[in-house]
């Protein structure tokens, strides 16, 4: 089982509607979850990180946290086709004494005008 | 402005020929972290160093070596023992927990260097 899993898509959503980005995790300790964009060929911008269980928003963006689940999710309202990229799901895990953040393989997202 | 530099964006370099990546932060972050992106691949941790003159491997740090002289400063040696070096390298530094009011675990990146080996 992959320690960070997420669908690569893509995920086709028209312009205007809500995109729901998702991803689940294996290790139950985890209290850091972040969601990154990614642009092609560019690198990774973190645009939300969550704590707590439910919901944060942040502008058209909502992060939702599961931890019975270890599910965390992202919703974009109003997708713009500049939010076309690929969302990478990352949360923070214990190894080796270490805090590490293990990154999912990303969502390809893709906002049709 | 507060951020982080790699350079250079490009790198073409012949096989068995070692190549170093300069990664640069004012963000005086105390931990730094370097990861190699493959086409359809998440992010793998290749080393990560939390204090100056210390640094770890991460899961795949074979061909790689790495120093931390100053906080400041993390670069990455891509040695000729690295089996398929062609990737897009990205350096990230983040605050360790319990560091003032900035949040642990945040990492942010650098904007990437895509070497190329032939």
């Amino acid at each position: 089982q992959k320690e960070v899993e997420q669908n690569s898509g893509p995920l086709s959503v028209p312009e205007g509607a809500i995109a729901s980005l998702n991803c689940t995790y294996s290790d139950r300790v985890s209290q850091s979850f972040f969601w990154y964009r990614q642009y092609s060929g560019k690198s990774p911008e973190l645009i939300m990180s969550i704590y707590s269980n439910g919901d944060k928003e942040d502008g058209r963006f909502t992060a939702q946290l599961n931890k019975a689940s270890q599910y965390v999710s992202l919703l974009i309202r109003d997708s713009q086709p500049s939010d076309s990229a690929t969302y990478l799901c990352a949360v923070n895990m214990l190894s080796d004494s270490f805090q590490k953040l293990v990154f999912g393989t990303g969502t390809r997202l893709l906002v049709s005008p | 402005d507060g951020g982080i530099t790699q350079s250079p964006k490009y790198l073409f370099r012949k096989e068995g020929q070692n190549v170093t990546l300069s990664c640069e932060q004012n963000l005086n972050h105390d931990a730094m972290y370097w990861y190699r992106q493959d086409p359809g691949q998440g992010l793998r941790l290749i080393y990560y160093s939390q204090i100056v003159n210390d640094f770890q491997k991460g899961d795949i740090a074979e061909g790689y070596s790495v120093s931390r002289e100053k906080k400041e400063s993390f670069p990455l040696t891509v040695t000729s023992a690295q089996k398929n070096p062609t990737a897009f390298y990205l350096c990230a530094s983040s605050p360790l927990a319990g560091r003032g009011r900035m949040r642990p675990y945040e990492q942010y990146f650098g904007p990437g260097t895509r070497l190329t080996v032939t």
